[in-house]
Parts: C-alpha cells; structure tokens; sequence
C-alpha cells in the first residue's frame, strides 16, 4: 500500500513531442506528489507538485494531472527539449505525524528528448 | 541552485576507514533528511530528523551513524563500510510543521561514496 507505481520505465520522444508519465499508488493517506527531475550525477530537483484537492496544475511546459478517484497522476511535458533528457521520478507523502517525512518515491523514468 | 551544500562531493573510502559525509542547509528548515541512491534507482529513505532529534531510522546499519547538531547542520559518519554501501548519499531538508515534518523536500547535489 505503501508503493507508487511509475511507467514508462524508459520513453524516447522527438523535440516538441508531448512525454506523460504515468503514477499509481494506494495509500488514500497520500495528501503530497511531487515530482522530481535528475539529470546524471546531480541531486532530483523539485520540479512540480500538486494536492488532491486539485485536479491539474502548470507550471511553465510542465503539466500534472490528477485523478484522485482513480490515485493516479501524469506528468506531461509541452514542446519537448533536449535539454529536458533527464530522469524523471514521480513520488508521494503523508502529512500523518511521524510518516510526515517520508517520500515514496515510483521508480523512476529516463526521459530521452531527440533533437 | 540547491540551497542544500554537501560536502565533499566525492569520497573513496576503504573498509576500515571512518569518514564523515556534512551537509548545511540556510532555508531554515528544522526538518534533515539522508537518502541513498544506487544507479537507475529512486532515493531510499535512511533517516530524517525533526527539530534536531532523529525521528525516523530505516532500520539503517549501524556503521552509518548520523548526526544533527544544530539546525542547519546534519552530518553521516562511515565507519567500516562495505563495497555494497557505494552510492550517491543524498541530504535534503524540508519546513517542520507543528505535528510533523513538512512536505516539500529540497535535496542536495549528494555526495559519491565508492567503498574499495
């Protein structure tokens, strides 16, 4: 119950296409998802995240769209770039007192964006 | 820019060595973090301090000792590490809340731990 489920576990995309990354997960105690982008050799930076009380936020190309009745949640990036080849880690917390500081994190996505 | 400095970048280590892995965070955050990180996996959650006291331990090995000693400081120690224990360690630090820890986690550049 505890996991968060990611796919693709790999996508490979042409500069402009339109990546989504897929997230599941069980916990109705999950109240935080954020996802994180790491580019190799670095640490993840926070790049977006949502509550459950909306169903899409934007920030920029980057989009996260939420359906709390079916706990799943997508990450799509607008007008690809190649700059945004990275790792993409979708991930989900609990505000409940002494699980607060726990990220569960999906296993990861390898964005490649083809010039 | 991370606001979250660790330091050294890179350590190599031998087996019966001791060394310590520092992080340092000026967000005012109360809320530490370690995280380990094996290639092409997502960080796993070592141990989180909350206003200084370490509030959760992941059943992590004793020879990784952590250490807080003030609120913008949280340290590793390494002590008779195995090859296995080479990963990416990660600090990230987040806002306390009364009641629990924040939710928003900012993570560091980490530091590459390689255990010969």
């Amino acid at each position: 119950q505890q996991q968060v489920k990611q796919s693709p576990q790999s996508l490979i995309v042409q500069k402009g296409g339109i990546p989504i990354i897929n997230c599941a997960y069980e916990n109705t105690a999950f109240d935080y998802f954020p996802w994180y982008q790491q580019f190799p050799g670095k640490g993840p930076a926070l790049l977006i995240a949502i509550r459950p009380d909306v169903s899409e936020k934007k920030e920029g190309r980057f989009t996260i769209s939420f359906n709390k009745s079916a706990k799943q949640f997508s990450l799509h990036i607008m007008d690809s770039q190649p700059g945004d080849s990275a790792t993409y880690f979708c991930a989900a917390s609990t505000r409940i007192y002494n699980q607060g500081g726990k990220l569960i994190f999906g296993q990861g996505t390898e964005l490649s964006v083809k010039p | 820019d991370t606001e979250v400095t660790q330091t050294p970048k890179h350590l190599v280590m031998g087996m019966t060595n001791k060394k310590s892995l520092k992080c340092e965070q000026h967000m005012g955050h109360r809320a530490m973090y370690w995280y380990k990180q094996k290639a092409k996996k997502p960080p796993e959650l070592m141990f989180v301090y909350s206003y200084e006291k370490l509030s959760i331990n992941e059943s992590v090995p004793s020879r990784f000792s952590p250490e807080c000693p003030n609120s913008s400081l949280l340290n590793l120690h390494l002590h008779a590490l195995q090859p296995e224990d080479s990963a990416l360690y990660l600090c990230a630090s987040s806002q306390a809340l009364r009641g629990g820890v924040g939710n928003t986690i900012y993570f560091g550049e980490g530091s590459w731990l390689t255990v010969v």
